[in-house]
């Protein structure tokens, strides 16, 4: 199976901007969930989705937003750009389990405000 | 490479040597964790995982042991190899029950 894919790798946007970042889950796994990771504070959870529902959301403001369709692709957006949003945001999809079911990870797009 | 912790723990060791990397978790009603492995430019890799009924769970060179009472667990690798060099997440089921939470990492050096 092929794993989980982010598009695109890198990103250079400048604040005030807005980005959208998209990823394709392992074919099967219908929950998708967003982390982002940063140096400062490591891997937080951004939020998570399952069959084109948002079940659960972190810690963030609300310019991190996010979707997912009915394919199970998912897509998540940031609007207003802050330098501090400057990150690698992992996307990572698992099988239908609530337990007992690991987070897969893609490999990340990197996206750096200017 | 890609930094993804600038203060993190580091544990160096040498090749063909096991190592031990430990991590204390917080969420006392967790029943479920996770040990993930990450190299520079790459997003975490699944190693293995444990459910609270467990105290203990091995793998292909690697070994996870978890102590509820004191909330701590670890990883054992053993025969430590080069490949094996690269930042280790322990994470946690969080209250959600769909969000882990994650470590703040352990970078494993090994040294030939």
């Amino acid at each position: 199976k092929a794993g989980v894919t982010q598009t695109p790798r890198y990103l250079i946007k400048t604040r005030g901007q807005q980005v959208t970042l998209s990823c394709s889950p392992i074919s099967g796994h219908r929950s998708v969930s967003w982390y982002q990771q940063t140096p400062g504070q490591g891997l937080q959870f951004l939020f998570e989705y399952f069959s084109e529902t948002q079940r659960n959301k972190g810690n963030f403001p609300g310019r991190f937003s996010g979707r997912q369709f009915s394919n199970s692709r998912s897509e998540m957006n940031v609007s207003t750009l802050e330098l501090g949003d400057s990150a690698l945001y992992l996307c990572a999809s698992r099988s239908e389990d609530r337990f007992g079911s690991p987070l897969h990870f893609g490999n990340g797009t990197r996206l750096t405000v200017t | 490479g890609e930094s993804v912790g600038l203060h993190l723990p580091t544990l160096s060791v040498q090749e063909g040597d096991n190592s031990i990397i430990n991590c204390a978790y917080s969420n006392s009603a967790s029943d479920y964790f996770i040990w993930y492995k990450q190299e520079s430019g790459k997003g975490p890799q699944f190693i293995i995982d444990i459910r609270s009924n467990m105290d203990k769970r091995q793998g292909q060179r690697v070994t996870v042991l978890l102590n509820k009472t004191v909330k701590h667990l670890s990883l054992q690798i053993a025969a430590t190899q080069p490949g094996d060099s690269a930042v280790y997440f322990c994470a946690e089921i969080g209250d959600s029950g769909y969000a882990l939470n994650f470590g703040k990492g352990t970078s494993l050096l090994v040294t030939p």
